[in-house]
């Protein structure tokens, strides 16, 4: 299984509602990140967790929370977005945080829109 | 602060044509990678290099590292509609590993039938 699940794969949701992004991996991988991509842009890293750890957090508003219940998943909890949020999220994963040849597998994203 | 500068940014081309993507950076990286992600998916890595002037080849793409691991490039033979996308390079910087991987903006490339 080289997958990365992510779900839903779209969700819209207004400005007070809160909801969550999911992501599950079962390669053993004890890396796994939040990215946030803009339509045509690259992908910019939000969070990262090393052995459920947080290890980096690249200045995100508060109203992004993210959670690593285990090894295998991995959670991003929405709060009060504002509609320039609305992006595809990528989750991504690999073996560990800081090896230089490690690859990143992907998830297929979630397209959200907020209104 | 690393920069990648992938060049073009667009590149639309007609089935059978030849193309080169080039990805470059006054800074050095231990690795560079590149992904293909295709409208509402996400990035498939295709490469990682390593070794500086290292030449990898998947079918007809071919990717290169820099002799000085500051730059990389994607050429791509007889190019076919399927090869349609946005082409990502990537690098690992020297410190933090793949946690800290270094984006270029991508080349989105149409190939035409």
């Amino acid at each position: 299984d080289t997958e990365v699940t992510q779900t839903p794969k779209h969700l819209v949701m207004g400005m007070t509602n809160k909801k969550s992004l999911k992501c599950e991996q079962h390669m053993g991988h004890r890396a796994m990140y939040w990215y946030k991509q803009k339509a045509k842009k690259p992908p910019e890293l939000m969070f990262v967790y090393s052995y459920e750890k947080l290890s980096i957090n690249e200045s995100v508003p508060s109203r992004f929370s993210p959670e690593c219940p285990n090894s295998s998943l991995l959670n991003l909890h929405l709060h009060a977005l504002q509609p320039e949020d609305s992006a595809l999220y990528l989750c991504a994963s690999s073996q560990t945080s800081r090896d230089r040849a490690r690859k990143l597998f992907f998830g297929s994203g979630t397209q959200l829109s907020v209104l | 602060t690393q920069l990648l500068e992938q060049s073009p940014q667009f590149l639309s081309i007609q089935e059978g044509e030849n193309l080169t993507v080039y990805c470059n950076s006054s800074s050095v990286f231990s690795s560079l990678q590149w992904y293909r992600q295709e409208p509402g998916e996400g990035p498939v890595l295709l490469v990682t290099v390593v070794t500086g002037g290292e030449v990898k080849k998947l079918k007809r793409l071919t990717f290169q590292f820099g002799d000085a691991r500051k730059d990389s490039s994607l050429h791509i033979t007889a190019a076919q509609p399927g090869d349609t996308g946005l082409y990502l390079c990537a690098g690992v910087p020297p410190e933090g590993g793949a946690q800290k991987l270094v984006f270029g903006q991508g080349t989105r490339l149409t190939i035409n039938p």
